[in-house]
């Protein structure tokens, strides 16, 4: 079983409509962190959340995080086609290495 | 805003030969990682780097791979005899307490060996 697994896979949506992503571990964590990376290109940062927190916001991204479920949640809301890529969910302990789940393949519909 | 800077973006070597992978780690930053991701396939974590040594690598580290911190701002991977299986995106990332344990990754250094 893999650390770090999201689900759906792949997820098409109109422009404008929200999208969840949700993310599941099986390890204990000190922090969840998600990403996006564009076909090709680099991980882009997008919101890091501590063990101790419940909710984050950056923008028009949320994230929740259930430690007793050991599941995360990005919600991306009034979506854009710029908004099209993977989106990577990152489990870690302070500065020790990451570990990536599979991604959601989100595809914005213009 | 600091970024961490790699090169090449894209190098394509034949198997058997040694390339070294370059990063320029975001300034002050005190850990460095080298991840890998296989075309299609996960983000893999291969090295971390603390205070001049390696603090942890995984079992795709093995002896063909070494990393190392030249000088003050470069931290390169070098792969010293290419497998075909090598070819993968090479992804330079950093940390540092000023960053709160957020981990900031390059655009990645494409390797293709053939």
């Amino acid at each position: 079983s893999q650390q770090g697994e999201e689900d759906p896979q792949a997820l098409s949506i109109q422009e404008g409509e929200n999208a969840t992503m949700n993310c599941s571990y099986k390890t204990s964590i000190n922090n969840l962190q998600w990403y996006r990376q564009n076909s090709g290109r680099g991980l882009v940062h997008l919101i890091l959340i501590r063990s101790n927190e419940r909710e984050k916001h950056s923008g028009r991204l949320r994230v929740t995080l259930d430690t007793s479920k050991k599941s995360s949640s990005l919600l991306i809301t009034a979506s854009r086609a710029a908004d099209t890529a993977s989106y990577f969910c990152a489990t870690g302990f302070g500065n020790e290495k990451l570990t990536f789940g599979t991604g959601t393949r989100l595809t914005i519909i213009p | 805003e600091p970024e961490v800077t790699q090169t090449p973006s894209h190098q394509v070597t034949q198997m058997g030969q040694e390339v070294i992978l370059r990063c320029v780690p975001i300034s002050n930053h005190l850990y460095f990682y080298w991840y890998r991701q296989i075309l299609g396939q996960k983000v893999e974590f291969l090295v971390s780097f603390y205070n001049n040594e390696i603090s942890e690598k995984s079992e795709i580290f093995d002896d063909q791979f070494s990393v190392e911190r030249p000088d003050g701002s470069n931290f390169t991977l070098k792969i010293r005899s290419t497998k075909l299986e090598d070819s993968a995106m090479y992804f330079c990332a950093s940390s540092g307490q000023n960053s709160g344990n957020t981990i900031y990754f390059g655009e990645g250094s494409w390797l293709t060996v053939v």
